[in-house]
């Protein structure tokens, strides 16, 4: 079976643009959660959205924003870029309900902003 | 609030020495601990939990885990270390969610 899938690979924006990442969960997964890596640091909790849902928020500022599709997949959005928000974004996926919170990544999307 | 710490940005070892990678845990309630390592240029892969029952928690890849409450850690552990573990290693843990809270990492370095 196909592993979380993610796309681009790599992107490169100038400040103040808007920029969309994409992610398919494994089959047969609901929950979708995603995570900013800025270089040097840990996973930083950005969205986790389930059966379409948002199911939590960490704490990012408004430009970030996301959803989910009947299909699972998820978009993540982030407007008025900042150099700031250069980082792999990472995409998680999960049974949710099976209360183990054991979650699967994707390889992530490297954003440069410059 | 949740939290792990790893005290070490770097650990170095000999190929066939054992490991430890050092994880300390701070949470309310019972701890869900994971460990996940990362490849360059790659997504986390996760290796193992804890979430409850035997203190010895046993992974992917040969390695193993000892949760240790009154020490309030959870150290990863691997008798004999390859070239190929190599990598970035992050402790976690969470509070009933999804949401994963991350430590800031150690990077492992085995030495031929």
């Amino acid at each position: 079976d196909a592993g979380v899938t993610q796309s681009p690979t790599h992107l490169i924006k100038t400040r103040g643009q808007q920029v969309t990442l994409r992610c398919s969960p494994i089959s047969g997964h609901k929950s979708v959660s995603w995570y900013q890596q800025v270089l040097g640091q840990g996973p930083q909790f950005i969205f986790q959205y389930y059966e379409k849902e948002e199911r939590g928020r960490g704490n990012f500022p408004d430009r970030f924003s996301a959803r989910q599709f009947p299909n699972y997949s998820s978009e993540l959005n982030v407007n008025a870029l900042l150099l700031g928000d250069s980082a792999l974004y990472l995409c998680a996926s999960s049974l949710f309900v099976s209360k183990d919170y054991e979650q699967y990544f994707g390889p992530g999307t490297r954003l440069t902003v410059t | 609030a949740q939290s792990v710490a790893q005290p070490e940005d770097q650990v170095n070892v000999a190929e066939g020495n054992p490991l430890t990678v050092k994880c300390t845990y701070s949470v309310s309630g019972n701890p869900y601990l994971f460990w996940y390592v990362q490849y360059p240029n790659r997504g986390l892969q996760f290796l193992l939990k804890y979430i409850t029952g035997d203190n010895l928690v046993k992974g992917s890849y040969g390695f193993e885990a000892e949760f240790n409450k009154s020490q309030t850690s959870f150290h990863l552990k691997k008798p004999s270390a390859l070239v190929s573990d190599s990598a970035l290693y992050f402790c976690a843990t969470t509070f009933y969610t999804d949401k994963l809270i991350f430590g800031t990492g150690t990077r492992l370095q085995v030495f031929p």
